[in-house]
């Protein structure tokens, strides 16, 4: 059983450019969900795919937007970088039992974005 | 809005000890509680996921236990070791059953 895996490990941007970060969930799951996680804080959410439909997005402006493929991999991407959006970003897979309220979530490695 | 709030910051103990580490939660309208681990600069690896009709959940060496009415989960570590030096997060998934609200963790020190 693969876990989940993303991709690039690092990256450098300057203000105004575009990023494009990328997730493989974990084998047999359906639904992906991207977090951001700056220096010192926990985790927070910044939107969830369930069968390459967004369910759920937290308080982030529109230039954060994703996409999930047939294969339940992911896209996160940002446009208009800013300088606080330098952040370990962490994907999220998981299989949700409808029926009950299991539903864990297993991380990835993160990438680590830093925005000069 | 759900608020999660974890105590200690940061905790440092010798080797051997039992320890506690605490999480609170402002909404008890919880679909599950999970605790997580994480070394410096890495993903987050999930120890213990605690679904609402449960009171507790333990794997080894750790315990943890859920109580949605009072909006509190701790986490027990028994006979610590230098190797379970990491930040402990707890995060709660709401009704809706898709984000997590996390803490700000627990930054532990195991001494030898």
């Amino acid at each position: 059983e693969t876990g989940v895996t993303q991709s690039p490990t690092h990256l450098i941007k300057t203000r105004g450019q575009q990023v494009t970060l990328r997730c493989s969930s974990q084998s047999g799951h359906n639904t992906v969900s991207w977090y951001q996680q700056a220096l010192g804080q926990g985790p927070q959410f910044i939107f969830q795919y369930y069968r390459e439909e967004e369910n759920g997005r937290g308080n982030f402006p529109p230039r954060f937007s994703g996409l999930q493929f047939p294969n339940y991999s992911s896209e996160l991407n940002v446009n208009a970088l800013e300088l606080d959006d330098s952040a370990l970003y962490l994907c999220a897979s998981s299989l949700p039992n409808r029926k009950s309220s299991y539903n864990e979530q297993f991380f990835g490695p993160g990438t680590r974005l830093t925005v000069l | 809005k759900q608020e999660v709030t974890q105590i200690p910051a940061a905790l440092s103990v010798p080797e051997g000890e039992n320890l506690v580490l605490n999480c609170s939660f402002t909404d008890s309208a919880i679909y599950n509680l999970q605790w997580f681990r994480q070394d410096p600069g890495k993903g987050l690896t999930s120890l213990l996921l605690i679904q609402s009709s449960q009171r507790e959940q333990t794997s080894g060496r750790l315990n943890a236990s859920l109580d949605k009415s009072s909006g509190r989960s701790t986490l027990y570590i028994a006979a610590s070791q230098p190797g379970d030096s990491a930040t402990y997060l707890c995060a709660v998934e709401g009704g809706g059953g898709n984000k997590l609200t996390f803490g700000t963790g627990t930054q532990l020190k195991v001494e030898l």
